[in-house]
């Protein structure tokens, strides 16, 4: 049974280009998250979804992000004209109703 | 506004000895506590956690202690081994394992 896979694992741009993040959850989750943690802090939560739904998007920027978790694919985080402060480690966790969630091994995003 | 607080960003160990890490919360409403495991370039592992009703939880060599008078808890690995040198991060939410609050984490290192 794979853990939590997101790719690419290291994720190079330019700024003003954009970034796609993608997470493939374990097999038989529905719940996907996503948090950001930037250089010496802790996680911060980003969003919330189930299939086709987003259910908490409460740490999101108001502009350049957004996610989604289509019926079939991985779940995407999208950040659109990337600026230097984008830079950080993503990380994408899934769970079960109820149970702990799992984290993938991340996605530096570094903007030059 | 940091609501889960890890106020030693490190602690070194002595092999076979008691590590203690402390977690600090502001949220009267979180009700669940967990702590991740974290090694470099890689995602955050779940170690144990405790629900509000409870004001300890075993797992083998770990411990988690809650108090909630205090909102504080502690995470205690007895006997310390080398291969626990990681980062500790604490987590809290509000009824359930959806969007987590993180800490800063605590860097132990296990001195052989």
């Amino acid at each position: 049974n794979a853990g939590v896979m997101q790719n690419p694992r290291h994720l190079v741009r330019r700024r003003g280009q954009e970034a796609r993040l993608r997470c493939s959850p374990m097999k038989g989750h529905s719940h996907v998250y996503w948090y950001r943690q930037l250089p010496e802090e802790g996680l911060k939560f980003m969003v919330y979804l189930q299939k086709e739904n987003i259910i908490d998007e409460s740490g999101m920027p108001k502009e350049r992000f957004s996610a989604e978790f289509p019926k079939e694919g991985p779940s995407i985080l999208r950040i659109q004209q990337v600026v230097r402060g984008d830079s950080a480690a993503y990380f994408c966790a899934s769970s079960s109703r109820g149970y702990e969630a799992f984290f993938g091994q991340g996605t530096r995003l570094t903007v030059v | 506004d940091q609501q889960v607080k890890q106020n030693s960003p490190s602690l070194s160990v002595q092999e076979g000895r008691i590590s203690i890490l402390n977690c600090d919360y502001t949220n009267s409403m979180f009700d669940y506590f967990l702590w991740y495991k974290k090694y470099p370039a890689e995602g955050p592992t779940f170690l144990i956690s405790i629900s509000s009703i409870k004001d300890k939880n075993e797992d083998g060599r770990f411990t988690v202690f809650l108090n909630k008078s205090a909102k504080h808890l502690s995470l205690h690995i007895v006997p310390s081994q080398p291969g626990d040198s990681a980062v500790y991060f604490c987590a809290a939410s509000v009824g359930g394992n959806e969007k987590l609050t993180f800490g800063t984490g605590t860097r132990l290192t296990i001195i052989p």
